[in-house]
C-alpha cells in the first residue's frame, strides 16, 4: 500500500513536443503529491506539487493533472526543451512526512 | 537562504570502517530527513526529524546506522562498520513542518570498496 508506481522507465520526446508521465499509488490517506527533478550526480529539485482538492495544477510548462478516483497523477511538460532532459520522480507523502518516490522516469528531448 | 547542504559531497572507504555525514539545512526549517538512493532508482527513505527529535526510521535502518540532530539545526548520520550494500548516495532534505515541500541537498555519495 506504500507503493507509488511510475511510467514509463524512459521516454524520448522531440524538442517542442509533450512529455508526459504517469504515476498511481494505492494509499488512499496520501495528501500531497510533488514531481522532482533530478540531473546526475545533483539532489532532486522540487518541481511542482498538488494536493488531493484540486485536480489540476499548472506552473509555466508544467502541469500535473491529479484523478483522486482513479488514484492516478500525471505531469505534462509542454513545450519540451533539451534542457528538461532529466530523470523525473513522483512522490506521495501522509500529513506533510517522508516521501514515498516512483521508480523514475528518465527523460530525453531530441533536438 | 543558501539551501539544504551536504558534507562532504563523496566519501570513499574501505569495508568495516566508520564513515559519518553532515545536512545543514534551510536556517528556518524544522524538519529534516535522511534518504538513500541507489543508481537508477527513487530515493528511500531512512529516518526524520522533528526540531531534535527524531520521529520516524524506516526497518532500511539497520544497527549500523544512527542520525542526530542535537540541537535541532545541523544533523549527522553515521554508518558503522560499512559494506559493499551501502554504496550509494545519502540525500538530505529539510521542510517545515506544517508545508509539505521538501528541499534537497546535493548527496553525499559513498563508494565502499
Amino acid at each position: 500500500q506504500q507503493q507509488v508506481k511510475q511510467s514509463p522507465q524512459s521516454l524520448i520526446v522531440q524538442k517542442g513536443g509533450i512529455s508526459i508521465i504517469n504515476c498511481a499509488y494505492e494509499n488512499t490517506a496520501f495528501d500531497y503529491f510533488p514531481w522532482y527533478q533530478q540531473f546526475p550526480g545533483k539532489g532532486p529539485a522540487l518541481l511542482i506539487a498538488i494536493r488531493p482538492d484540486v485536480s489540476e495544477k499548472k506552473e509555466g510548462r508544467f502541469t500535473i493533472s491529479f484523478n483522486k478516483s482513479a488514484k492516478q497523477f500525471s505531469l505534462h511538460i509542454m513545450d519540451s526543451q533539451p534542457g528538461d532532459s532529466a530523470t523525473y520522480f513522483c512522490a506521495a507523502s501522509r500529513d506533510t512526512g517522508k516521501l514515498i518516490f516512483g521508480q523514475g522516469t528518465t527523460l530525453q528531448v531530441k533536438p | 537562504d543558501t539551501g539544504v547542504s551536504q558534507d562532504p559531497r563523496h566519501k570513499i572507504t574501505k569495508r568495516g570502517q566508520n564513515v559519518t555525514f553532515r545536512c545543514d539545512p534551510i536556517s528556518e526549517h524544522n524538519r529534516l530527513y535522511w534518504y538513500r538512493q541507489t543508481l537508477g532508482q527513487g530515493p528511500e527513505f531512512l529516518t526524520y526529524f522533528q526540531n531534535e527529535a527524531q520521529l520516524e526510521k524506516s526497518r532500511l535502518l539497520s544497527d549500523r546506522f544512527s542520525a542526530e540532530r542535537p540541537k535541532g539545526s545541523f544533523s549527522t548520520l553515521e554508518i558503522q562498520r560499512t559494506e559493499q550494500g551501502d554504496s550509494a548516495m545519502y540525500l538530505c532534505a529539510s521542510s517545515l513542518a506544517a508545508a509539505g515541500e521538501q528541499y534537497f541537498g546535493p548527496g553525499t555519495r559513498l563508494t565502499v570498496t
